[in-house]
């Protein structure tokens, strides 16, 4: 299974920072990668799928961008309902794989 | 409205079984590929298990295959997850969740169910 590795695995952020999560797969994917967030206790949203592709009523503060084994989720000015979990996902070969999630807290 | 409400979680015994049943509404369920992903307390996410729109095809994790078989009824709008032989690492929140289109991008996800394995 294709194993992909986000980083950091968590950090700490004020309102109004830019935000950059990382995401690496074990093999190349194209495109075929989707960015996800999760609030505590909740299911997760689907942000960015096929890397870039901004997903219905997601702000666009949010922007993903990278291709074949390199991916970024940029968060370009932190909002305070931004605080959360965010997952990326490959989808380029069964089985679908998460990254370990990037949990983004208040500085 | 999209909707999607799990139910049949809870406790049971090393060793048991359980049935996962998804109700989905506001959408073409017949039309969609659907999935259960998993989240064990405290844990990330897991891809568990998908089928396709009319049933005849489906994809399991390494970890569920030959003890988990997911099914549908087109007719109910209902996905289900029929776990056997479960193991304590099963406990975990299980969520079903829709396909955007048809691979593995997840557009509506349910609230989940709680399964807890455990003596």
């Amino acid at each position: 299974a294709i194993q992909m590795t986000q980083s950091p695995s968590s950090l700490s952020a004020s309102v109004g920072d830019r935000v950059t999560i990382t995401c690496r797969a074990s093999q190349g994917i194209r495109n075929d990668l989707a960015w996800y967030q999760q609030k505590p206790g909740k299911a997760p949203k689907l942000l960015i799928h096929a890397a870039s592709s901004l997903q219905s009523g997601v702000p666009s503060r949010f922007s993903g961008s990278g291709s074949g084994t390199d991916f970024t989720l940029t968060i370009s000015s932190l909002q305070p309902e931004d605080f959360a979990t965010y997952y990326c996902l490959q989808d380029y070969i069964y089985p679908p794989t998460f990254g370990g999630g990037s949990k983004v807290e208040i500085k | 409205e999209v909707q999607l409400v799990e139910s049949g979680g809870g406790l049971v015994q090393p060793g048991g079984s359980l049935r996962l049943s998804c109700a989905a509404s506001g959408f073409s369920f017949s039309s969609s590929w659907m999935h259960w992903v998993r989240q064990a307390p405290g844990k990330g996410l897991v891809w568990v298990s998908r089928i396709n729109s009319d049933g005849s095809g489906t994809s399991y994790a390494d970890s569920v295959k030959g003890r988990f078989t997911i099914s549908r009824d087109n007719a109910k709008s209902t996905l289900y997850l029929q776990m056997n032989s479960l193991r304590a690492e099963d406990t975990a929140v299980y969520f079903c969740a829709r396909d955007l289109l048809v691979g593995a991008n997840f557009d509506y996800w349910g609230q989940g169910a709680l399964v807890t394995v455990s003596s």
